[in-house]
């Protein structure tokens, strides 16, 4: 059964790079009929994308968030990541990766990432 | 960007009711949309892709329409395990894969 896992620190300091890293399990990373993603909501708030990879290593950012966002992919570990730089509070928010399909079917259960000192 | 706008913001609904949301488009999407159930301290769950295809395991009480710039999503009779916030989302046009701001429905 397909799964997604986000990791990654609960705390971040304000001007410090949010990283988080999704492991998925059931199922090969490497399919080529999928994009993973990265979206988040802030507390109380509604869902912004943020981006995506491709098996390949292409990636797909939100414009309002391009120059602070790095997204990868590693087939070996069936994993991808996020890298947010130069956070403050209004980047706290549950993080959650996905799989994307046209169509988001997979969620991982999500992780609150508080930006504070 | 494209921006997604839903409506009501929060529906008002007894069980066994039938409930429309509302999304639209600034531009058009084709038939690029996908609507998502989300409950309280959950992940959402995608319910509709493709504007009116139901994911797998979707009760045939969820449906969806439209095309172009506007799409409904009805519920055809309330359960309680329908109270929720729905979201709808364009991926005809990304990056962004933009969301609508949600629609609540609540308990009557």
């Amino acid at each position: 059964q397909l799964q997604l896992q986000e990791s990654g620190p609960g705390l971040v300091k304000p001007s410090e790079t949010l990283s988080l890293t999704c492991t998925v399990s059931g199922v090969s990373i490497s399919s080529r009929s999928y994009y993973w993603t990265w979206i988040r909501q802030p507390p109380g708030k509604g869902l912004e994308w943020i981006g995506s990879v491709y098996y390949s290593g292409s990636t797909y950012y939100n414009p309002s968030l391009k120059s602070r966002v790095s997204i990868s992919v590693d087939t070996s570990k069936n994993q991808f990541s996020l890298k947010l730089s130069s956070v403050t509070a209004a980047d706290t928010a549950v993080y959650y990766c996905a799989r994307d399909k046209g169509g988001i079917d997979y969620w991982g259960q999500g992780t609150l990432v508080t930006v504070s000192s | 960007e494209i921006v997604m706008t839903q409506s009501p913001a929060t529906l008002s609904v007894s069980p066994g009711e039938r409930a429309t949301l509302s999304c639209r488009a600034s531009q058009s999407v084709s038939g690029n949309l996908a609507w998502y159930q989300q409950k309280p301290g959950q992940a959402p769950r995608l319910l509709i892709y493709g504007a009116s295809t139901r994911a797998t395991g979707i009760p045939a009480r969820f449906s969806g329409s439209g095309s172009g710039t506007e799409f409904t999503l009805t519920i055809s009779s309330l359960q309680s395990e329908d109270f929720a916030v729905y979201y709808c989302q364009q991926y005809n046009k990304w990056p962004p894969g933009t969301f609508g701001q949600g629609t609540k429905v609540e308990i009557k």
